[in-house]
């Protein structure tokens, strides 16, 4: 079935620079990746999707590239902001084991320090 | 306020004591989902609903039961719970069937099975 690695697990950086994330997914044939924060003691919330017949999509300070060859994608935050401080996962859906399943990756803790 | 609402959010059990989470959103939305959230694993699919009376497996379904009787509702039954059922859990609803959209994330329950 599907498998969506996530990296790095943490990451530290000063308020105002970018921060990437990076996940990897092994079906080929999944087509929808969304990204999703979670702030602590709340659920996770959608920040941005993309589906696999785009290579790029953005919000704002946020941005997410899909390349289907290599089977990434990536999150990421310019100029950061204390209030972007919390957990974000990646998620996959639409592959040939998983139809109807979102697969998430293990999460990363970002903190934005002041 | 569309919303999808839990209870309870916290619980906490003894090994083998039936217990339900209810699960309830009104956004009309036709596909709910459970997930379970632990440290160093991120968020994983227990069972999911397309619609009315059709449910199937997510990733972790042993020791859990779903039903969808209405649309709004989608209970998590353990009908024997056990210690490495202790987690967070989350309920989740989107609008396409497929789940290949935005999922809202109710606020979480946290279990505890003693």
């Amino acid at each position: 079935g599907e498998n969506v690695e996530q990296h790095p697990s943490t990451l530290s950086v000063q308020e105002g620079d970018s921060a990437v994330i990076k996940c990897t997914y092994s079906d080929s044939a999944s087509n929808y990746f969304p990204w999703y924060k979670q702030e602590l003691g709340k659920g996770p919330q959608l920040i941005i999707d993309i589906r696999s017949n785009v290579g790029e999509k953005k919000d704002q300070r946020i941005a997410v590239t899909l390349n289907k060859t290599a089977k990434h994608f990536s999150l990421h935050i310019t100029e950061t902001q204390p209030e972007d401080s919390a957990v974000y996962f990646c998620a996959a859906s639409g592959g040939s084991g998983a139809t109807n399943k979102l697969i998430f990756g293990t999460g990363t803790l970002l903190a934005v320090q002041p | 306020e569309a919303q999808v609402t839990q209870n309870p959010r916290y619980l906490i059990t003894v090994t083998g004591k039936k217990l339900t989470v209810t699960c309830s959103q009104n956004m009309n939305h036709e596909y709910m989902s459970w997930y379970r959230q632990d440290p160093g694993l991120g968020l994983r699919q227990i069972y999911y609903s397309m619609n009315v009376e059709v449910t199937d497996k997510g990733d972790v379904p042993e020791g859990y039961k779903v039903s969808r009787k209405e649309k709004r509702n989608f209970p998590l039954i353990l009908e024997s719970p056990s210690p490495n059922q202790t987690s967070l859990y989350f309920c989740a609803s989107s609008l396409a069937s497929t789940g290949t959209d935005t999922q809202y994330f109710g606020p979480g329950t946290r279990l505890t099975v003693l």
